[in-house]
């Protein structure tokens, strides 16, 4: 199925260090939500974007949407962790939620 | 929060059996849910969308034959593997809509269910 490129795929930082995803699609979206995914778990809601250019912070994790609504960003300052785990960008269209591909953080202490 | 739950957790068959996993929203109601399917270290894979009340509507590449959903109330949706195969073996994760305004494309998701198919 039709799915949205994150990156980077994996990531390894040492604890106290910054992270930032990022997801990529060809086509303007509506709104976009963020999701993260512990080992072993399933997804849990973080947020989600609807406006051009929007920025969402929570604690330590800052979300933006791109001016022209094709991409879109999450931003970890001084990873714990706690922090570990995969997320997920997921955008939805009519009847329709896509997924991004993921980008699996390992913070090591 | 919303609380959405899955039945079995683990299940390990033998091939040619079937197989039903049943997702409920505990405390509010769901006219939607989806379930997916998700390989190890792989992204979730949308299978089929479920809507109360009528037929459910899946992805393209998915057999509605072998994964039969219902979906009979606002609180429960089924999806049963039919003539389970190896290949089958995966982690399937159902999730539901939340009807709240201004949170209406959060979705809530089971715990999951994981199946081996001998």
């Amino acid at each position: 199925g039709q799915q949205v490129m994150q990156i980077p795929q994996y990531q390894h930082v040492q604890e106290g260090e910054d992270f930032t995803t990022y997801c990529n699609s060809s086509t303007t979206l509506s709104n976009i939500q963020w999701y993260k995914q512990r080992p072993g778990g399933h997804p849990v809601f973080l947020i989600q974007l609807v406006k051009s250019g929007e920025v969402k912070k929570q604690k330590r994790l800052t979300f933006q949407f791109g001016e022209a609504k094709k991409n879109s960003s999450l931003h970890i300052t001084a990873t714990q962790t706690t922090d570990v785990g995969t997320y997920f960008c997921q955008f939805s269209g009519t009847y329709k939620y896509i997924f991004g591909t993921g980008t699996r953080l390992k913070v090591l202490a | 929060g919303a609380v959405v739950s899955q039945h079995p957790s683990r299940v390990i068959c033998k091939s040619g059996t079937s197989v039903k996993i049943e997702c409920r929203s505990l405390d509010f109601q769901a006219t939607t849910m989806f379930w997916y399917r998700q390989f190890p270290k792989q992204s979730l894979m949308l299978m089929a969308t479920s809507n109360e009340g009528s037929k459910a509507t899946y992805e393209q590449g998915v057999e509605k034959d072998k994964f039969l959903i219902n979906h009979a109330s606002l609180t429960l949706s089924t999806l049963t593997v039919t003539s389970a195969h190896p290949e089958d073996s995966s982690f399937y994760i159902c999730s539901a809509r939340s009807r709240r305004r201004g949170h209406y494309n959060e979705q809530f998701f089971g715990p999951g269910t994981r199946l081996t198919v001998l």
